[in-house]
């Protein structure tokens, strides 16, 4: 069975762009959770989607959206990029809630 | 603030050594236990997990962690370890005050030399 998969791997951005993550969650799964990685902390929860809605979300500015389409897939989208919002972008996915999440390897964000 | 902490940032054993990783979390109440490991250019993947019942939990590669509320402590334990262990171990925890979602702790880096 194939695992959770993110796209791109790896992006590249100038302060003050747009960004947007993909994240495909492990068949039968319907919900799916965002995380940011910062170099030597722990992932941080962003964003929680079941069925097409919103959850929850962790103290993260408006700047982050997201989304999830009727396939269950789901987008992270972050404006007005800041050198702080490089990080490792992790997705999670679940039949339901935050219990038995399966991550996926996540996008390698940079800003310059 | 509510936190997960995990005090051991970088641990070194040799091979066959024993491992103990703390953990301590400073949420009251009701809580979900979990350790995950990332394994080098791998995925975080679920090691085991605490919801209820015995609180010594067994979960995969000889791996088993203690629950002791009174301390809000879940220590990853391994007897032996070996140099595949090598890896990031994460602590986190679901309170159940408000929105229930995963909070990790920072990670400690285990290298196992042979």
């Amino acid at each position: 069975d194939a695992g959770v998969t993110q796209s791109p791997t790896h992006l590249i951005k100038t302060r003050g762009q747009h960004v947007t993550l993909r994240c495909s969650p492990i068949s039968g799964h319907k919900s799916v959770s965002w995380y940011q990685q910062v170099l030597g902390q722990g992932p941080q929860f962003i964003f929680q989607y079941y069925e097409k809605e919103e959850r929850g979300r962790g103290n993260f500015p408006d700047r982050f959206s997201a989304r999830q389409f009727p396939n269950y897939s789901s987008e992270l989208n972050v404006n007005a990029l800041l050198l702080g919002d490089s990080a490792l972008y992790l997705c999670a996915s679940s039949l339901d809630g935050p219990y038995e999440q399966y991550f996926g390897p996540g996008t390698r964000l940079t800003v310059t | 603030a509510q936190s997960v902490s995990q005090h051991n940032h970088h641990v070194i054993l040799s091979e066959a050594a024993s491992l103990e990783l703390g953990c301590n979390y400073s949420y009251g109440g009701t809580v979900n236990l979990f350790w995950y490991v990332q394994y080098p250019g791998q995925h975080l993947q679920l090691l085991l997990k605490y919801f209820s019942g015995d609180p010594l939990v067994k979960g995969i590669k000889g791996f088993e962690a203690e629950f002791i509320k009174s301390k809000f402590s879940f220590n990853l334990r391994k007897p032996s370890v070996q140099w595949s262990d090598t890896a990031e171990y994460f602590c986190a925890v679901i309170p159940y005050t408000g929105f229930q979602k995963l909070v990790f702790g920072t990670g400690t880096r285990l290298l196992v030399s042979p």
